[in-house]
């Protein structure tokens, strides 16, 4: 089973809609991160988690809204979906230590919306 | 304001010939430099850390390095398996960043049999 876990894998929508991203992580990290990617403009991010009560801004948080259910769940929302948000959705998870460890990623959410 | 730079975009090798690929960063302190590889359909997988310039990180045909200014992935003998997008990121000193990561756009590596 996979670490950290992405659903839909896929989703077609239309302008104007909520939609809700969900990840759940098994490796009992802290902090939680949602990203998207678009072809030549690589990984962005847009929120991050330290812990359940501290929820953070990335570069790109406009249009979207998080929520940390518990230290495993972290979700992403789209309160009225755009075209311009389509894209490639990734949550991440890392240990928070002295030595630094690397963020591990879901398989990610193709989004379209129409 | 802090920049990635990844170079080429593609790169097309046939299989057994080896190249690099770079990775250039602006940044206001660097805390580490991460190599991932993504396949089509799949999350970034975690390849490497660099922590400090001169350092090298070796695993099967690859092996990347460090200098103050960039980062370099050297593909000896590559096979079509390490066909795949290589993406770089680096993660800022700062505490408030909370380990945020700036990546690059990645190069995308095609290796022919």
């Amino acid at each position: 089973d996979a670490d950290v876990t992405q659903t839909p894998r896929n989703r077609i929508t239309k302008t104007g809609k909520r939609i809700m991203l969900e990840c759940s992580q098994t490796k009992g990290h802290d902090r939680m991160y949602w990203y998207r990617q678009d072809p030549g403009l690589g990984l962005r991010l847009i929120y991050y988690s330290f812990d359940v009560k501290d929820i953070n801004k990335g570069e790109i948080s406009d249009g979207y809204s998080v929520s940390r259910q518990a230290q495993a769940k972290f979700s992403l929302s789209l309160e009225s979906a755009i075209p311009n948000q389509t894209a490639l959705y990734f949550c991440a998870t890392s240990d928070w230590t002295e030595t630094n460890q690397p963020q591990h990623f879901g398989d990610g959410t193709r989004l379209s919306i129409l | 304001e802090d920049q990635v730079t990844q170079s080429p975009e593609a790169l097309r090798l046939q299989e057994g010939e080896s190249s690099s690929l770079n990775c250039s960063y602006t940044v206001s302190g660097l805390r580490g430099l991460f190599w991932y590889r993504q396949d089509p359909g799949k999350g970034p997988e975690f390849l490497f850390t660099l922590y400090s310039a001169g350092e090298e990180k070796e695993k099967e045909r690859l092996k990347a390095t460090l200098t103050k200014k960039e980062s370099f992935l050297h593909i000896t003998a590559p096979k079509p398996e390490d066909s795949a997008t290589y993406l770089c990121a680096v993660q800022l000193t700062l505490y408030n960043q909370g380990g945020k990561l700036i990546f690059g756009q990645g190069t995308e590596l095609s290796v022919k049999p």
